[in-house]
């Protein structure tokens, strides 16, 4: 299994305001998910952060908005940019199984998702 | 149409019973599926895989119907524990995976 921490847990922000959420995983793995659920709904694909390449946005998502970065083999940050209160959400980070080749590229994923506790943004 | 659809529930189910639910999905491509759970404010966590020859995991048996396009997920002798949110999983190519809006359980004394 794989261990991921999240930070903040929760934040309560102003409109306008922009917000950084950190990712960091306990293995190397190569793809690290974005997702958004917002209240009473299931989850939501944002990207996909690739180490070495520029994020991968799923329709309805841009770069602008949420900007990513993927540093190394083990961390990510996820921005909420310009937010407003539409963006009130859990933010979670997420990863494949490592020993399922989540670390060769997902080439083999068995499906399991393992996630980080999450980050409750709430915008006024 | 969504592409993974479940009921939301609630399904109300007194301890010791058994609960079914289904969930439908539209890509007839589909590769991969799976039921997860979700506790109250908590994180997804992998309940089990879904092999297309039906597979259990002690009271839980998943079940999957390509032909309709479906999978199911019983669960015999409910525990109070079992109170949660259930959310099908389909992965399609490329390892895309898509939730399902979850089927919420509450198991009552």
């Amino acid at each position: 299994s794989a261990v991921i921490s999240q930070k903040p847990s929760r934040d309560i922000c102003q409109r306008g305001t922009s917000l950084t959420i950190q990712c960091q995983v306990d293995s190397q793995v190569t793809m690290m998910f974005w997702y958004r659920q917002q209240p009473g709904q299931s989850l939501t694909l944002i990207a996909t952060a690739n180490q070495g390449s520029e994020a991968t946005y799923e329709s309805g998502f841009v770069i602008d908005k949420f900007p990513i970065s993927r540093p190394n083999l083990t961390f990510s940050t996820l921005t909420v940019s310009n937010m407003s209160p539409e963006d009130s959400s859990i933010y979670l980070c997420s990863v494949a199984s490592p020993l399922a080749g989540g670390l060769s590229g997902q080439k083999t994923n068995t499906g399991e998702l393992f996630f980080g506790e999450g980050s409750r943004l709430t915008v006024l | 149409r969504k592409e993974v659809e479940q009921d939301p529930g609630p399904f109300n189910v007194p301890e010791g019973a058994t609960v079914a639910f289904n969930c439908t999905y539209s890509n007839s491509a589909s590769q991969s599926f799976f039921w997860y759970r979700q506790d109250c404010r908590k994180e997804p966590k992998l309940l089990m895989s879904v092999y297309s020859s039906g597979n259990e995991d002690g009271r839980f048996t998943a079940q999957l119907n390509r032909a309709s396009q479906y999978i199911s997920l019983l669960i015999r002798d409910s525990k109070l524990s079992d109170s949660a949110t259930y959310l099908c999983v389909v992965g399609a190519a490329g390892n895309k995976l898509t939730f399902g809006g979850g089927t919420r359980v509450l198991v009552k004394p």
